[in-house]
C-alpha cells in the first residue's frame, strides 16, 4: 500500500530564517507530488505540483521554492522566512489523471 | 473569480437534520471531481468521488451538473461526528487539483 510521510510536524522558526521541509511518498512511482498551505481558519492553497522529476509548477508568487530531486521526494524551501509563511503545510500525492490526491499529517509552521 | 468557489459556512445543525453544501467551479475543462473532510488541526481526507451520473455512500450523496458547472454534498440524518470542514475539490488540468475555502458544518445534538 502507498504510504506518505511528512516532517517534522510542528516547527518554529524566527523571522529570516531558511526552512525546508520534506516528503517522501512510498508504495508508488511516478505520483504526481504537491504542496499546499492553509492559513488559520482558511482553505488549502495550492503551492507547487510536480509530474514529474525537475518538473515543478509554481501557482503563487512567494517566498518559497520547490525540488523534487527524486521521484517520490518532494522538498519545500525557503532562504528567508517571513511572519506570513505561519501556516499548516500539506504535502500530497495522487497517480496522476483525474485521480485523487492523499495527504500527509502536515507541518505547523511558526514564524516568530 | 476563484477557481472553486464554496458555500459560506458555518452550518448548524441538530442531529437527524439533512443539509446541503454547494460548490461551484469555473474551468469547464475541469475533469474530476472530490468532496474531503477535514477535521480541526488534521490533514484533510477524501470523503467520495463525484461523477456525472451521481453517487451516494451510506448517508452521504453527492451530484455534479456539468452544465451549471455546480458541485453538491448532501448528508442525511447528520450525526456529531459529522462535525468537520467540508472540501470541495476540481482536478482542472493536467492533475491541478484546487480546493474550496471549505464549509464548516457543526452538529448539535
Amino acid at each position: 500500500s502507498q504510504t506518505i510521510h511528512q516532517w517534522p510536524a510542528t516547527l518554529v522558526q524566527p523571522v529570516g530564517s531558511p526552512l525546508s521541509l520534506e516528503c517522501t511518498v512510498e508504495g508508488t512511482s511516478n505520483p504526481n507530488l504537491y504542496w499546499y498551505r492553509q492559513a488559520a481558519g482558511r482553505g488549502l492553497q495550492l503551492l507547487f505540483y510536480s509530474v514529474g522529476i525537475g518538473q515543478i509548477s509554481s501557482e503563487v508568487p512567494q517566498n518559497l521554492s520547490a525540488s523534487r530531486p527524486q521521484d517520490r521526494q518532494f522538498i519545500l524551501s525557503s532562504k528567508k522566512l517571513l511572519l506570513s509563511d505561519s501556516g499548516f503545510y500539506l504535502c500530497a500525492w495522487s497517480r496522476g489523471g483525474n485521480t485523487e490526491a492523499f495527504f500527509g499529517q502536515g507541518t505547523r509552521l511558526t514564524v516568530v | 473569480r476563484k477557481e472553486v468557489e464554496q458555500d459560506p459556512g458555518p452550518f448548524n445543525v441538530p442531529e437527524g437534520a439533512t443539509v446541503a453544501f454547494n460548490c461551484t467551479y469555473s474551468n469547464s475543462a475541469s475533469q474530476s471531481f472530490f468532496w474531503y473532510r477535514q477535521d480541526c488541526r488534521k490533514e484533510p481526507k477524501l470523503l467520495m468521488s463525484v461523477y456525472s451520473s451521481g453517487n451516494e455512500d451510506g448517508r452521504f450523496t453527492a451530484q455534479l451538473n456539468r452544465a451549471s458547472q455546480y458541485i453538491s454534498l448532501l448528508i442525511r440524518d447528520s450525526k456529531l461526528s459529522d462535525s468537520a470542514t467540508y472540501l470541495c475539490v476540481v482536478n482542472s488540468w493536467g492533475g491541478k487539483l484546487i480546493f474550496g475555502q471549505g464549509t464548516e458544518l457543526s452538529v448539535k445534538p
